[in-house]
């Protein structure tokens, strides 16, 4: 089976930065999603990777890496409205139409 | 400016009930999803469409129906609702990433 695993907490300071972690575990690989999601609010899209490396985009920016199965997602100088959970999501290799297997999502709590 | 609605935003049923969501985009995607999102499951597939009247089940689909008659709506459809379908919906639609709506909160009693 296929699974996408991710903290479930991560608390920060302001100013400071925060990583969020991302394992999967997929039959094939075609990219991943990096989604923001307020409480109350729908995902919102940040990133997708589907090449090994760093990819940056200012204050946020995302890791890659495919033999390990492996992605992050970098906040940078976090500010309180960071606060928000941050959830991957992995679409299998030939399976476009399939949707995305999305992990739980990581809650980041941003304090002053 | 690229948009995917959706109606109602909140919705009370009783058991037993028919429920209808509807999902619109403005971006001429073909491919548009129906997913649903609980605490400690996230979110869960639901209803694949690829195109007017091109439909596949996703993960969970037992309990729902869908509906694509033109490329822009999507609905999701609840016959004899139940209470464990009470969740939030979300609507998604895609050419390379997905888009979401905002949601509709569903309450079955």
């Amino acid at each position: 089976g296929q699974g996408v695993e991710q903290p479930d907490n991560l608390m920060s300071v302001e100013g400071t930065f925060a990583r969020v972690n991302c394992t999967y575990s997929t039959s094939g690989f075609n990219g991943l999603s990096w989604y923001q999601q307020r409480e109350g609010h729908a995902p919102v899209f940040l990133s997708y990777v589907v090449l090994d490396g760093l990819k940056d985009s200012g204050h946020f920016s995302t890791f890659l890496s495919r033999s390990n199965g492996y992605s992050y997602l970098l906040l940078t100088e976090l500010q309180i409205k960071d606060s928000a959970s941050y959830l991957c999501a992995v679409r299998d290799r030939g399976n476009y139409a399939q949707g995305l297997t999305f992990g739980l999502g990581t809650r980041v709590s941003v304090f002053p | 400016d690229m948009k995917v609605t959706q109606m109602p935003r909140y919705l009370i049923k009783r058991m037993g009930e028919n429920v209808l969501l509807e999902c619109g985009q403005d971006m001429s995607h073909e491919t548009m999803y129906w997913y649903r999102q609980d605490p400690g499951l996230g979110l869960q597939l639901i209803y694949i469409s690829y195109d007017v009247d091109s439909n596949s089940e996703g993960d969970i689909p037992k309990g729902y129906r869908v509906s694509r008659k033109k490329r822009e709506h999507f609905s999701l459809i609840l016959d004899s609702a139940k209470t464990n379908q009470t969740s939030v919906y979300f609507c998604a639609s895609s050419a390379d990433t997905q888009y979401f709506g905002p949601g509709t909160r569903l309450l079955v009693l």
